[in-house]
């Protein structure tokens, strides 16, 4: 299977407690997005790289969010101190080249429950 | 404010009759994308058609086709011989080519559940 892949699948937290997840994009696409998607909305955008640069993070939601792609490869990102309203199902997405349609390929998601 | 507008929360149709789901988008940007995605249970979301803005012709991917109309800002998604496995939340997104940040990404509307019944 060479699609996006998301892990883990499913979270279950304590609030205030940190969570990492963890996205391999298809191996030749060089940019990866991360998307939130609560319930009843589409995704909502919150990070993206070009390889290992994070061209965009002005959309990650507080500071408590970061991202990762060190080697242009996977990436992971993370977020401390979760709160309850972190509850959502984050959505990682893959592209080749944004100048053609600029489709992108999503994982299946990792879904976090901060009780 | 919403750039990607889909005002039918769910929509129900009889298998094998054809569905329309409306989406209209708000843009000043001369060029930009839009797509059609399927969500089914399972979370992932799979890529069904697209439209650029400079395209003369309606896209058509199978039974799903693309109905454009620019000066009305709208790109209904048309499903043609409903199939059960059709059953999922559907979701208009947009791209916007933003040559000044270097990037583009998608926006996405609110999404419409379509309910495929026997």
């Amino acid at each position: 299977d060479t699609g996006v892949s998301q892990d883990p699948r499913h979270k279950i937290t304590k609030r205030g407690q940190n969570v990492t997840f963890r996205c391999d994009p298809i191996s030749e696409h060089n940019r990866l997005y991360w998307y939130r998607q609560t319930l009843g909305q589409g995704p909502e955008f919150l990070t993206y790289f070009q390889n290992e640069a994070q061209l965009e993070k002005s959309r990650l939601l507080s500071d408590r969010f970061s991202a990762e792609r060190p080697k242009g490869s996977f990436s992971t990102l993370e977020i401390q101190r979760t709160e309850q309203g972190d509850s959502a199902m984050y959505l990682c997405a893959s592209s080749l080249e944004w100048r053609e349609i600029g489709e992108l390929f999503f994982g299946e998601g990792s879904r976090l429950t901060v009780l | 404010a919403q750039k990607i507008t889909q005002t039918q929360p769910g929509m129900f149709v009889q298998e094998k009759e054809a569905v329309t789901l409306d989406c209209t988008y708000d843009t000043s940007d001369p060029s930009y994308g839009l797509f059609w995605y399927k969500q089914p249970s399972s979370g992932e979301m799979i890529f069904l058609i697209y439209q650029g803005s400079y395209d003369q012709q309606n896209a058509t991917e199978g039974r799903y086709s693309l109905n454009f109309q620019k000066a009305r800002k709208s790109a209904n998604l048309v499903i043609s011989a409903s199939q059960l496995g059709d059953s999922a939340m559907y979701f208009c997104a947009m791209r916007e080519d933003t040559f000044l940040s270097g990037y583009s990404t998608l926006t996405f509307g609110k999404g419409t559940m379509l309910l495929v019944s026997p």
